[in-house]
């Protein structure tokens, strides 16, 4: 089974308006964090933000906001005020565990190709 | 900028070769990941070192190897290289401390072509 599921490969946005981008995870491990990397046709792999499972509230950067639902094994990311430059992949990933001794890997999704509309 | 510098940024090569990327991580962080992005299988974790010592491994063929120095720059070695193998490959550091949080920092990747 995949551990993160994005189950849309694309989405457009009109330019100013909101968008909700989907993750779904699947984990036994009680200890885990979600991750949301953009990645333009740079090519770069860009962090966005983060959220611990053991975190009370939802996790919020500038523009960007994750609705985190923990029951149902959600971390959706909300971008407020589409810009022309949010036009890249958006990959959900989890990391299991806290690792021990620093193993902390990440498990992508296949990502989501946001296209923002002028 | 992440801080984290991944040489070269481009590699062509034929099938057979071998070749080695190089990726210095952060300054301070001790563990180093290294990831294949590629068309058909995504984003994999192939290997992870931490203070110079192996500490996990995902999808790596054993084809390929990896290893951190001294100075904790890393090296991921691939050998006899397949069309398959090419893929942008990325490095990423963190600081492997045991906190929560444990932001992972990448570098700008590595584009292997195989012809």
């Amino acid at each position: 089974a995949q551990k993160i599921t994005q189950t849309q490969p694309g989405m457009f946005v009109q330019e100013k308006e909101a968008v909700t981008l989907d993750c779904t995870y699947d984990t036994s491990d009680p200890s885990y964090g979600l991750f949301w990397y953009k990645q333009p046709s740079s090519g770069e792999m860009i962090f966005l933000i983060y959220q611990g499972s053991y975190d009370q509230q939802n996790a919020t950067e500038g523009r960007y906001s994750l609705n985190f639902q923990k029951a149902r094994k959600s971390a959706n990311l909300v971008i407020s005020a589409s810009q022309l430059g949010d036009s890249a992949m958006y990959f959900c990933a989890m990391r299991e565990g806290l690792g021990g001794a620093g193993s902390y890997q990440l498990t992508f999704g296949k990502g989501t190709k946001l296209s923002v509309i002028p | 900028d992440s801080g984290v510098t991944q040489t070269p940024k481009h590699l062509i090569t034929a099938t057979g070769q071998r070749v080695t990327l190089r990726c210095s991580p952060r300054s301070g962080d001790l563990s180093v990941y290294w990831y294949q992005q590629s068309l058909d299988q995504g984003l994999q974790f192939l290997i992870q070192y931490y203070n110079g010592e192996e500490r996990a491994k995902g999808n790596i063929l054993e084809r390929f190897s990896a290893q951190q120095f001294p100075d904790l720059h890393s090296e991921l070695n691939l050998s006899s290289l397949e069309l398959g193998d090419s893929a942008l490959y990325f490095c990423a550091s963190s600081d492997g401390t045991g906190t929560d949080y444990n932001e992972q920092f990448f570098g700008p990747g590595t584009r292997l072509t195989v012809l």
